[in-house]
């Protein structure tokens, strides 16, 4: 059963460019959570989805952040009009369900540069 | 909102010697989900331990146990026989448990462990 993937793993993007960043959860889990870890810090939390809807986003700042999670295919973090201050580690994480109970396995991440 | 704390930014131990690291929260609420994690530099989040707030005996797995003061809300852990793979950044995390919330993790800002031989 492969693991949470995310693509790419590495994303150097000039200020203005659009970045797109893909999630797949793992087999059997329709829950996906995004979190940022900008340089020194912890993770924070960005949004949660379920298939087709999102469930929480008060971690997503308002303008130029969007994220879907389609009923086929990856979820999708997608930042419009990139800036240095979106330079961080972006990771998703899946699980089953929203119960506690349920682990949150994590991708990989990606690392989104703005030159 | 809840808020996580790990006011050591880094820390060191010998090989096989054992060290603790802290981690205190803030919550109003009395239900809840505490986790270590750990993210060596490979950068892959991998869940180390969990405790759920409502058992008072506390989490261990194998070398890695906590110390769960649940009034004090302190919730450090411990590694035993400390060996050199278990360099990495540890982050302490908080989860709700009410039904209906969101499941969304808070983490603290994390602890750099050294392990020297």
């Amino acid at each position: 059963n492969a693991g949470v993937m995310q693509n790419p793993r590495h994303l150097v993007r000039r200020r203005g460019q659009e970045a797109r960043l893909r999630c797949s959860p793992m087999k059997g889990h329709s829950h996906v959570y995004w979190y940022r870890q900008l340089p020194e810090e912890g993770l924070k939390f960005m949004v949660y989805l379920q298939k087709e809807n999102i469930i929480d986003e008060s971690g997503m700042p308002k303008e130029r952040f969007s994220a879907e999670f389609p009923k086929e295919g990856p979820s999708i973090l997608r930042i419009q009009q990139v800036v240095r201050g979106d330079s961080a580690a972006y990771f998703c994480a899946s699980s089953p369900s929203a119960g506690w109970y349920n682990e949150q396995f994590f991708g990989p991440g990606t690392r989104l540069t703005v030159l | 909102a809840q808020t996580v704390t790990q006011s050591q930014p880094e820390m060191s131990v010998q090989e096989a010697e054992t060290v603790t690291l802290s981690c205190t929260y803030d919550t109003s609420e009395s239900d809840y989900y505490l986790f270590w994690y750990k993210q060596p530099p490979s950068r892959q989040m991998i869940l180390v331990i969990r405790q759920e707030a409502y058992k008072q005996q506390n989490a261990t797995e194998n070398r890695f146990s906590v110390n769960f003061q649940k009034a004090a809300k302190s919730f450090s852990l411990k590694i035993s026989d400390s060996q050199l793979g278990d360099a990495a950044m540890y982050f302490c995390a908080y989860r709700s448990a009410r039904t209906g919330t969101a499941s969304k993790l808070t983490f603290g800002t994390g602890t750099r462990l050294q392990v020297t031989l």
